[in-house]
């Protein structure tokens, strides 16, 4: 049973767009949410991470928006490129715990 | 610095014969992570090592997958024999430690192996 539920399992956005992706979660013990970003042929690759203590950080064009309350969380692409075309799983990790729960993914199309 | 390095990158075996996969960590991370990735999913955890000691191997199937690591740093999975549906990405990621703390939690990914079993 998957713990992170992710969607949409996929979407496609004009260069220059806005890129939205959606996880949540059940299991209130998780404590740290990571995003990785998977190329073809590639593994994935960290991209940004939070704590639930943040509602929200920013990393150049990548931000994550976190809900505690609703137990959900979701990245934002913006200013989206062609080169962002890839896989996006969200995270969730119980610190001392190791165990990473992975979304399904999304595959993000970026037409030019 | 370097980062997780996989070998080989590809495999394509006949059904019922043995593949190996090696897997080389970053450098001073203590724990090692083998993962199963089908396609269109997330990768689910095979095996973690904590140095040499393999710490979490519920999700392995042992009577076919077997894995180690001698002396703590490079590891090698192994499937024999592979079945058809074996056929998946197997990727190694590393991590500084367990201590609680996101900077030694963060996993690190290899590019895979992608394995073909024909």
């Amino acid at each position: 049973q998957q713990q992170v539920k992710q969607s949409p399992q996929s979407l496609i956005v004009q260069k220059g767009g806005i890129s939205i992706i959606n996880c949540a979660y059940e299991n209130t013990a998780f404590d740290y949410f990571p995003w990785y970003q998977q190329f073809p042929g590639k593994g994935p690759a960290l991209l940004i991470a939070i704590r639930p203590d943040v509602s929200e950080k920013k990393e150049g064009r990548f931000t994550i928006s976190f809900n505690k309350s609703a137990k959900q969380f979701s990245l934002h692409i913006m200013d989206s490129q062609p080169g962002d075309s890839a896989t996006y799983f969200c995270a969730a990790l119980i610190l001392n715990d190791y165990k990473l729960s992975f979304g399904a993914g999304t595959t993000v199309t970026v037409r030019a | 610095e370097a980062g997780v390095v996989q070998s080989p990158r590809y495999k394509i075996i006949e059904k019922k014969q043995p593949v190996a996969f090696w897997c080389n960590p970053i450098s001073g991370h203590n724990t090692l992570y083998w993962y199963l990735q089908n396609l269109g999913q997330g990768p689910e955890l095979l095996i973690r090592y904590e140095n040499e000691e393999a710490v979490d191997d519920s999700q392995l199937p042992k009577d076919r997958f077997s894995a180690e690591r001698l002396k703590g740093v490079d590891s090698t999975l192994k499937i024999q024999p592979a079945e058809l549906g074996d056929s998946a990405v197997y990727l190694c990621a590393s991590s500084k430690g367990t201590s609680g703390s996101p900077e030694q939690e963060t996993q690190y990914f290899g590019p895979g192996t992608r394995l073909l079993v024909l």
